[in-house]
This record gives structure tokens, C-alpha cells and sequence, in this order.
């Protein structure tokens, strides 16, 4: 089966530090999406991305954050300014035709 | 903004048993999802409604789509210890495509 790949599983960064998020959606998949689950809440949406441009975002969505695609495979998640508050696990997503809105494993961002 | 609920928060049941958990919504989805959620994973999609009143059975697993596009509920028959998870009712409002709006989750514990 198609997988929405991660990377890394794992990121520990210093408060104040920027930090890149890595996705590898499934091939002919055209929607992206991220999302992210606090420990112990609901897995909340951040944004969509659609024709290289965002389609639609939350508030958690603030300037600190961005999502880029740099080429036709990847996309990417950056937060510009880490907070204490941003330790989370982070999931990308995609969907399109022919198979669903799958999830990736997720990275856990843990920022100290 | 549109919220789910979901109910019970968690349960703790025998293996063997029948189970059923219940989600509702304040406002109208056009698709209903079901995710399960095992620890440090994403959530991975279990069964998928798309019209008002449908039924539709994975398995063990059968989900129904409330006639008035404002609830579902998931069963499991004869649990198994693998059953052991978080388990997610979810919701877009128009397409496909749209962010996929998370209840809050029920936790199920089965003893063997």
C-alpha cells in the first residue's frame, strides 16, 4: 500500500531554534495537509495545501509557521521560532484520486 | 467553527465483547470517517461514510451515518486484545479533500 512517509520520527530542538519538518506524500496526490496532536488532545488541523499554494489554514496557523514544497516530491512543514508550546507530534497527510486521505506516522517535535 | 463529540470518553471491556462508541456534531458533515490511533502512530483510517444513513461493515467493524448528517456510531464485535486504542470519529464538511475535522477521541482497554 502507498505510504505518506515522515521525517524525522523524532526532533528535540532548543527553544527559540528553527525547525523543518520533512513529507514524502503518496505519488499522485495533489491535496497536502498538515496536522498536530498535543500530547493526550485531538489531532488538530493546521493547513492544506493545494496547486503550490495554501488553501486553507487554522489559527493555529500564525506567521511563525510556513509549509513549502521544494520539489515534486517533498513537502515541508517549518517553524521559524520554536515556543515551548509547539512540542506536539506533527502529521502530514495527503490525498487524491484513486487512494484516501492517508496519514503519516508523524515526527515528534519536543522542544526544551 | 464545527466540534465533534464523541462518547465514551473511554471503556474498559472484556475481550470477547461487543462494543459501540458514539460521535455527534453541532453542525452538518458531508462525509463521516472512523480512524484508529496506537501509540506514537497516525491515525489510520477504518471505515469511511458517505451518505446520510448508510451502513457500512470492515470486518468486525460496522459504522453508521446518521440520517440527519449530525451523528455516527462505531461497533466492534468480539473484541480482540489487538483492538487496544484510541479511536477517532472525524468529519469533513464538503469534499473529500477538506481538512478532516477530529473528535476528541474514545480510549478502549480490553482485558484479556
Amino acid at each position: 500500500e502507498p505510504e505518506v512517509t515522515q521525517t524525522p520520527s523524532h526532533q528535540v530542538t532548543q527553544m527559540g531554534q528553527e525547525v523543518i519538518l520533512r513529507c514524502v506524500p503518496i505519488s499522485n496526490h495533489l491535496y497536502f495537509y498538515w496536522y498536530r496532536q498535543i500530547l493526550g488532545q485531538k489531532v488538530e488541523f493546521l493547513v492544506s495545501f493545494y496547486n503550490n499554494e495554501i488553501s486553507e489554514k487554522s489559527e493555529i496557523f500564525d506567521d511563525q509557521f510556513s509549509v513549502e514544497r521544494p520539489d515534486g516530491s517533498n513537502f515541508t512543514l517549518k517553524i521559524r521560532s520554536t515556543k515551548l508550546e509547539d512540542s506536539a507530534m506533527y502529521f502530514c497527510a495527503s490525498s487524491g484520486l484513486g487512494y484516501g486521505y492517508t496519514f503519516g506516522s508523524g515526527t515528534r517535535l519536543t522542544v526544551v | 467553527g464545527q466540534q465533534l463529540n464523541q462518547s465514551p470518553q473511554s471503556m474498559f471491556i472484556q475481550e470477547g465483547e461487543d462494543v459501540s462508541m458514539n460521535c455527534t456534531s453541532s453542525s452538518i458533515f458531508n462525509t463521516w470517517l472512523w480512524y484508529k490511533q496506537d501509540p506514537g502512530e497516525g491515525p489510520v483510517l477504518l471505515i469511511a461514510l458517505y451518505k446520510a444513513g448508510e451502513l457500512t461493515s470492515n470486518g468486525r467493524l460496522t459504522a453508521q451515518f446518521g440520517i440527519t448528517r449530525k451523528d455516527s456510531f462505531l461497533n466492534i464485535s468480539a473484541s480482540i486484545p489487538s483492538d487496544v486504542g484510541i479511536y477517532f470519529c472525524a468529519g469533513q464538511v464538503k469534499t473529500s479533500y477538506d481538512k478532516v475535522i477530529f473528535g476528541p477521541g474514545t480510549s478502549l482497554s480490553v482485558i484479556p
